[in-house]
């Protein structure tokens, strides 16, 4: 299977503070990213859809100016979580979209973040 | 009603025995169908891909897709302590730039 990176695993940072986690496609080229927030025993909640060269699109409820996505290139696309506060704590995992065969999304290992 | 229902177990079976993990959806536009398999505190991993109806055999795993129905399968032979884990069912509709539909996932525990 595709091979995509996350970093860092695990942040932790004081509330206020803006945080920026990196997704890569280290063997393929994406023109499309996602990023899913995760909260303990729940399944993913997309959050937003990331294309390469254009803006983000960003699921209903998802704060676009808090959560800011840039896909910059095929291969890297970053989330920065600004002001940071306590509910912001949470598994943030993005994913790479493939199509081969089919139209399939590869995974990467997720960001745990806390925010004190 | 969501679009894809799941039973979130918890499933405990013992070592050996054949799973069967199931969902169901309302949307006949779908055509692609995925499970994933996320263990605690990582990214969900790609297991089985299907698209259509039909079955897809890959070793101990089998998935099946009933399109009549709107019900997916997926089948583990001879499981394993390691298998233990959340499986996701997902689906998508072509040309919709590869968007997911989720179910909610459903926790196996495989007893040795």
């Amino acid at each position: 299977g595709a091979v995509v990176s996350q970093h860092p695993s695990r942040v932790i940072c004081k509330s206020g503070t803006s945080v920026k986690i990196e997704c890569r496609s280290l063997d393929f080229q994406a023109t499309t990213m996602f990023w899913y927030r995760q909260f303990p025993k729940k399944s993913l909640m997309l959050m937003a859809t990331s294309n390469e060269g254009s803006k983000a699109t960003y699921e209903q409820g998802v704060e676009k100016d808090k959560f800011l996505i840039n896909h910059a290139s095929l291969t890297l696309s970053t989330l920065t979580v600004t002001s940071a506060h306590p509910e912001d704590s949470s598994f943030y995992i993005c994913s790479a979209y493939r199509l081969i065969e089919g139209e399939t999304q590869y995974f990467g290992p997720g960001t745990r973040l806390l925010v004190l | 009603q969501k679009e894809v229902e799941q039973d979130p177990g918890p499933l405990s079976v013992p070592e050996g025995a054949i799973v069967s993990l199931n969902c169901t959806y309302s949307n006949s536009a779908f055509q692609y169908f995925m499970w994933y398999r996320q263990y605690s505190r990582k990214g969900p991993e790609l297991l089985m891909y299907t698209y259509s109806s039909g079955n897809k055999e890959d070793g101990r795993f089998t998935a099946q897709v009933d399109k009549s129905s709107k019900y997916i399968s997926l089948f583990i032979r001879d499981s394993q302590p390691s298998d233990s884990a959340t499986y996701l069912c997902a689906m998508s509709i072509s040309g919709n730039t590869g968007k997911l539909i989720f179910g909610q996932g459903t926790t196996l525990q495989v007893k040795p």
